[in-house]
């Protein structure tokens, strides 16, 4: 059975960073692009960023760009978004998805539970 | 960017009733669309890929259709189980958008 456990999410303060990770167990990890979507408290989803199953190919939404960095252990079947420069509106529950293949941004069944990350000062 | 216009914002509609819903693209999108159902409190699940496949499981009074700009997720005849929202979103582009949400809710 696919299960994805995402956790790390935590208050920080406006400009700070915060690394957030997911545990995935069930399937071969290093064969599917992993994928990170969010939903502020409240409203709709949002797609934050993929990577590809070997780690190779990482893809952002242009709201974070340049301030999320994905990354994956292949090793301890473990991806992770650093988030840094936070402002108030990356306010959100973050949900980890598996993609369907290695190479797609394109969330797939099943997702994590999420994870909540609050930017207040 | 490609923005994804998804109408109506919220609907109301009765058990039985034929309901669909509208995804337009800001520039084609050929048929990278995907169809997510989220109930409150759950994460999303995908229903429908290549804007008209549905995954195993989905229940066949799921459909959707379009290809280029125009999009639509139609539910044949609701059930209690399907209130819910409704998202579609387009990976044409290497960074993927989601339309606004659709919410469907009891009459």
């Amino acid at each position: 059975e696919v299960q994805l456990l995402e956790s790390g999410g935590d208050l920080v303060q406006p400009g700070g960073s915060l690394t957030v990770s997911c545990a995935a167990s069930g399937f071969t990890f290093n064969m599917y692009a992993m994928i990170w979507v969010r939903q502020a408290p409240g409203k709709g989803l949002e797609w934050v960023s993929a990577i590809s199953g070997g780690g190779g190919s990482t893809f952002y939404a242009d709201s974070v760009k340049g301030r999320f960095t994905i990354s994956r252990d292949n090793s301890k079947n473990t991806l992770s978004l650093q988030m840094t420069s936070l402002r108030a509106d990356d306010t959100a529950l973050y949900y980890c998805a598996k993609g369907s293949s290695g190479h797609t941004t394109v969330p797939d069944d099943p997702w994590g539970q999420g994870t909540l990350v609050t930017v207040s000062s | 960017d490609i923005q994804m216009t998804q109408s109506p914002y919220s609907l109301s509609a009765s058990v039985g009733d034929r309901v669909t819903i509208t995804c337009r693209a800001s520039q084609g999108i050929r048929n990278d669309l995907a169809w997510y159902q989220q109930k409150s409190g759950k994460a999303p699940k995908r229903l429908i890929y290549a804007a008209s496949n549905l995954l195993n499981g989905v229940p066949s009074r799921f459909s959707g259709s379009g290809s280029g700009t125009e999009f639509t997720l139609t539910i044949s005849s609701l059930q209690p189980e399907d209130f819910a929202t409704y998202y579609c979103l387009q990976h044409y582009s290497h960074s993927p958008t989601f339309g606004q949400g659709t919410k469907v809710e009891i009459k």
